[in-house]
């Protein structure tokens, strides 16, 4: 069973600080991964992709890959409260077209 | 505004109503995909067609019903569906195959009453 694992929290951070989180895959198959955005009842909106090993920034936002450890993460910094909300970690599953999700961790910005 | 666009956002249905979902995207992505999502879950494959095939069919029931009459069009039918049905239905798009990642619609909140 590929999968896809992301601790669930809540992660609660306070405003302007660094907020990090994690996910590992089972699949070494898996080359390209993403970082959805969910707010409470509305759909997932993808703000970072990676697919090589090492870091990769835009704006507030870093994720960074370790293909040898099987390991994505996402920081964000100066975290702010709109920030508030379930980070979804996702990984392509080999040649298919399936994303494979973790279960999301969701983070609470503290004002 | 999202590029891929999801009607109805709201449906009530009955156990034995046939009513369907619709999703369109003008993107060009030759991948489109269905989606089940369940409060405090992470969404949950159910179809994907790729170039207006279906391609992958993760054991859904019969009850629903996948389409696409072409490449910017996915439509799910749906037919006796059970109160344990209701989610929030997500279409999504893509260039095959998946590597660029999904753009998901706005979704459709189901209730099956």
């Amino acid at each position: 069973q590929k999968e896809v694992e992301q601790n669930s929290g809540p992660l609660s951070v306070p405003e302007g600080a660094i907020a990090s989180l994690n996910c590992t895959y089972s699949d070494r198959g898996s080359q390209s991964f993403f970082w959805y955005r969910q707010y409470s009842g509305k759909s997932p909106e993808l703000i970072m992709f990676i697919y090589s090993n090492g870091d990769k920034e835009d704006g507030r936002f870093t994720a960074q890959l370790n293909k040898a450890s099987q390991y994505v993460s996402l920081l964000i910094r100066d975290s702010q409260p709109s920030d508030s909300a379930t980070y979804l970690c996702a990984a392509n599953g080999g040649a298919t077209n399936k994303l494979i999700f973790g279960t999301g961790t969701l983070l609470a910005v503290q004002p | 505004d999202t590029e891929v666009t999801q009607t109805p956002k709201h449906l009530v249905m009955g156990m034995t109503n046939k009513k369907s979902l619709k999703c369109e995207q003008h993107m060009g992505h030759r991948a489109m995909y269905w989606y089940k999502q369940k409060a405090k879950k992470p969404p949950e494959l159910m179809f994907v067609y790729s170039y207006e095939k279906l391609s992958i069919n993760e054991s859904v029931p019969s009850r629903f019903s996948p389409e696409c009459p072409n490449s910017s069009l996915l439509n799910l039918h749906l037919h006796a569906l059970q109160p344990e049905d209701s989610a929030l239905y997500l279409c999504a798009s893509s260039p095959p195959p998946a590597g660029y990642g999904y753009t998901f619609g706005s979704g459709t909140r189901l209730t099956v009453v």
